[in-house]
C-alpha cells in the first residue's frame, strides 16, 4: 500500500515563507492532498493536486509535485501566526481507495 | 449545516469496559471513515464504509467493530477497551466528485482508557 513520509517539525518567523515536504511511494496516486489541523480540531482540506499537474497555486499556497521523484511540497507565502498548525500530506490511489496520511508536520510560526 | 458530528467529545473508560462512538454527517455522502490519531503516528484508518450497507477493515481494525446504521450514521464500538486504545478518534465522510475525494472530518473524540 501507499506510504507517505513527512518531516515532523518546521519553525519559521512571521512573514517568511514556509515549505513543507512530503514523499509518497505509490506511483499510481491520482490525487495528493494537504490538510491542516489546528489544536483541538479535526482536519480541514487546504488544497489538492491531480497527478498530471506540476504546480497548483491558491492564494498564499503553492503546491509543487515532482512525480518522477514522488515528492510533494506545500509552500505558504507570508506565513502568519494563524498558520501555526499540523499539516498532513495524503495520497489517494486509483479506483476507489482510501486516503493514506503522513504523520504530519508541525509548523510553528513565531512573531 | 453541521457537517460531521461526533459524540462524545471526551471519554474516560476503565480497561475492559465497552462503549460506542457515534458519528453522523448531513452532507449526503456515501463514504464514511474512522481514524485514530496517535502522537508521532499520524492518522491510521480503522474501518471505512464505501456506501450504505458495506464496511471494510482499514489498517488497524483489531479491537473495534463498526456499524453503518444508515447513510448518515457510522458508529465505532470498542467491546473491551484496552489502554492501547487511548487515542483521538476522528470520523470523516466523503463523496467522490470528478475523481477526487475531499474528506470532511469531525472534531474528534478524545478517549482515555485507564
Amino acid at each position: 500500500g501507499e506510504d507517505v513520509e513527512q518531516s515532523l517539525f518546521l519553525s519559521v518567523r512571521e512573514g517568511d515563507s514556509s515549505v513543507i515536504n512530503c514523499t509518497y511511494t505509490d506511483s499510481s496516486s491520482t490525487y495528493l492532498y494537504w490538510y491542516k489541523q489546528e489544536p483541538g480540531a479535526g482536519l480541514q482540506l487546504l488544497t489538492y493536486i491531480f497527478s498530471n499537474m506540476d504546480m497548483k497555486q491558491d492564494q498564499r499556497l503553492t503546491v509543487l509535485l515532482n512525480k518522477k521523484d514522488k515528492h510533494l511540497s506545500l509552500r505558504i507565502a507570508d506565513t502568519q501566526t494563524g498558520d501555526s498548525a499540523i499539516y498532513f500530506c495524503a495520497g489517494q490511489g486509483s479506483g476507489y481507495s482510501t486516503l493514506t496520511f503522513g504523520k504530519g508536520t508541525m509548523l510553528l510560526v513565531s512573531p | 449545516n453541521a457537517g460531521v458530528t461526533q459524540t462524545p467529545k471526551f471519554q474516560v473508560l476503565k480497561t475492559g469496559q465497552s462503549m460506542t462512538l457515534q458519528c453522523a454527517q448531513d452532507m449526503n455522502h456515501n463514504s464514511m471513515y474512522w481514524y485514530r490519531q496517535d502522537p508521532g503516528m499520524g492518522l491510521r484508518l480503522i474501518y471505512y464504509s464505501a456506501s450504505e450497507g458495506t464496511t471494510d477493515k482499514g489498517e488497524v481494525p483489531n479491537g473495534y467493530n463498526v456499524s453503518r446504521l444508515n447513510k448518515r450514521e457510522f458508529s465505532l464500538r470498542l467491546e473491551s477497551a484496552a489502554p492501547s486504545q487511548t487515542s483521538v478518534y476522528f470520523c470523516a465522510s466523503s463523496e467522490r466528485d470528478r475523481g477526487n475525494t475531499e474528506a470532511f472530518f469531525g472534531q474528534g473524540t478524545r478517549l482515555t482508557v485507564v
